[in-house]
């Protein structure tokens, strides 16, 4: 299995734009879970989903961001309009919900909002 | 609300070293806690995962521990080498739901 997918690795955009970070799960996974990582704060869950409904969005910042799963393969996370604060590094993550729930981790989108 | 600490924040160590990574938590009540490696600029890794009811789990020359009513837990790396430089972090799972409260991390640096 090729793993967590994140697309893209890395972002540099202009505060205002609309970004889009996106995430394909390990094949089988029903759990998904959005992470950001800043140093000041270190690793924040944002949102999470089980079987493609999102169940806990209390870690989401603003209503700047939104977090989509339309099927079992596939997510986004959404950021409009993008501001310098909300440049950091953020993961995405997969798992079974039953057994030991071990999360995988994607590689991360290094996002950098000038 | 859970909270997760891990001291300390950075440690260095001569290769060969045995060291003791420490993560404390402020709710008992937990469904399993994972230690997961970071390397620079990349995702995590999880490396062991302990179940509340278990008190250890070993993978080659790492073992956890885990003290459920104490709230902590422990990563000791025997005989440390350079490839084990990463960031680690614990992470606790609470019965209540599915997410995972993260500590801050150590950062390890392992000298040759």
């Amino acid at each position: 299995d090729a793993g967590v997918i994140q697309s893209p690795r890395h972002e540099v955009t202009e505060m205002g734009q609309e970004v889009t970070l996106r995430c394909k799960p390990i094949s089988g996974h029903n759990s998904l879970f959005w992470y950001r990582q800043t140093m000041m704060r270190g690793l924040e869950l944002l949102i999470y989903f089980n079987n493609n409904v999102p169940i806990d969005d209390s870690g989401m910042p603003e209503d700047r961001f939104s977090a989509k799963m339309p099927n079992a393969s596939f997510s986004t996370l959404k950021i409009q309009p993008s501001e310098p604060r909300d440049s950091a590094v953020y993961f995405c993550a997969s798992s079974l919900l039953s057994g030991s729930n071990t999360q995988y981790f994607g590689p991360g989108t290094r996002l950098t909002v000038l | 609300k859970q909270e997760v600490t891990q001291i300390p924040a950075a440690l260095s160590v001569p290769e060969g070293e045995n060291l003791v990574l420490n993560c404390s938590f402020t709710d008992s009540a937990i469904y399993n806690l994972q230690w997961f490696r970071q390397d620079p600029g990349k995702g995590l890794t999880s490396l062991l995962l302990i179940q509340s009811s278990q008190r250890e789990q070993t993978s080659g020359r790492l073992n956890a521990s885990l003290d459920k009513s104490s709230g902590r837990s422990t990563l000791y790396i025997a005989a440390s080498q350079p490839g084990d430089s990463a960031t680690y972090l614990c992470a606790v799972k609470n019965n209540a739901g599915n997410m995972l409260t993260f500590g801050g991390g150590t950062r390890l640096m392992v000298k040759p």
